[in-house]
């Protein structure tokens, strides 16, 4: 099975900043890679598909970049609701949607 | 409005059956693919279970594989999920999620999600 590893697991930053985190593939999984934000309490929100492609409606700050193991989603200039817990998902093993163990950024 | 709402999250004992519900509104739910995915207290994401537009194709966690059954009623706009066999690890945030349109591989993302319903197994 593939294995999707997140670094850092928390991240402490301030508005403006700008912050990269990564994902590691345990095998080549091409560019299906999503990136989703998670805020306590709330459901995950897709950000990024196919490694690099923005959802509709997420602010251009957020890019995502990668293809084979690695993988990073930038936040171009941290905006306060910003602050939140990211995770990827491979998307290239059917039908083993795997999830990364998170990220939290924190201020 | 374009929306999931789960529903049927309890307090059970080990051992014991739970069947959850989540009621789709604002979109064609035929059209797509849906699954189950989980979040203990505190931890990551965990998908859980897959179903297909028409149902033609189911698929499970290792970790549910055998006790756990998806089920969708497209006439009702409704996806289920029975548990069976309960067990302590299974206590979790339960989200239903809605397979994107877009991505250009077979697997697509998730681009809609429920609000989840707690399930707790403990005695």
């Amino acid at each position: 099975d593939i294995q999707l590893t997140q670094s850092p697991s928390f991240l402490s930053a301030s508005v403006g900043d700008r912050v990269t985190i990564t994902c590691r593939a345990s095998q080549a999984i091409s560019s299906y890679l999503a990136w989703y934000q998670q805020k306590p309490g709330k459901a995950p929100k897709l950000l990024i598909y196919d490694a690099s492609t923005l959802e509709s409606g997420v602010p251009s700050r957020f890019s995502g970049s990668g293809s084979g193991t690695e993988f990073t989603l930038t936040i171009g200039s941290l905006q306060p609701e910003d602050f939140a817990t990211y995770y990827c998902q491979q998307l290239n093993s059917y039908p083993q949607y795997i999830f990364g163990q998170g990220t939290k950024l924190e201020i | 409005e374009v929306q999931l709402v789960e529903s049927g999250g309890d307090l059970v004992q080990p051992g014991r059956s739970l069947r959850l519900s989540c009621a789709a509104t604002g979109f064609t739910f035929d059209d797509y693919a849906m699954h189950w995915v989980r979040q203990s207290p505190g931890k990551g994401l965990d998908w859980v279970s897959y179903i297909s537009w028409n149902s033609g194709s189911i698929a499970y966690a290792d970790s549910v594989k055998g006790r756990f059954t998806i089920s969708r009623d497209n006439a009702k706009n409704s996806l289920h999920l029975q548990m069976n066999s309960l067990r302590p690890e299974d206590t979790a945030l339960y989200f239903c999620a809605k397979e994107s349109p877009n991505g250009s591989g077979y697997y697509k993302p998730f681009d809609l999600w429920g609000q989840g319903t707690l399930v707790t197994v403990s005695s």
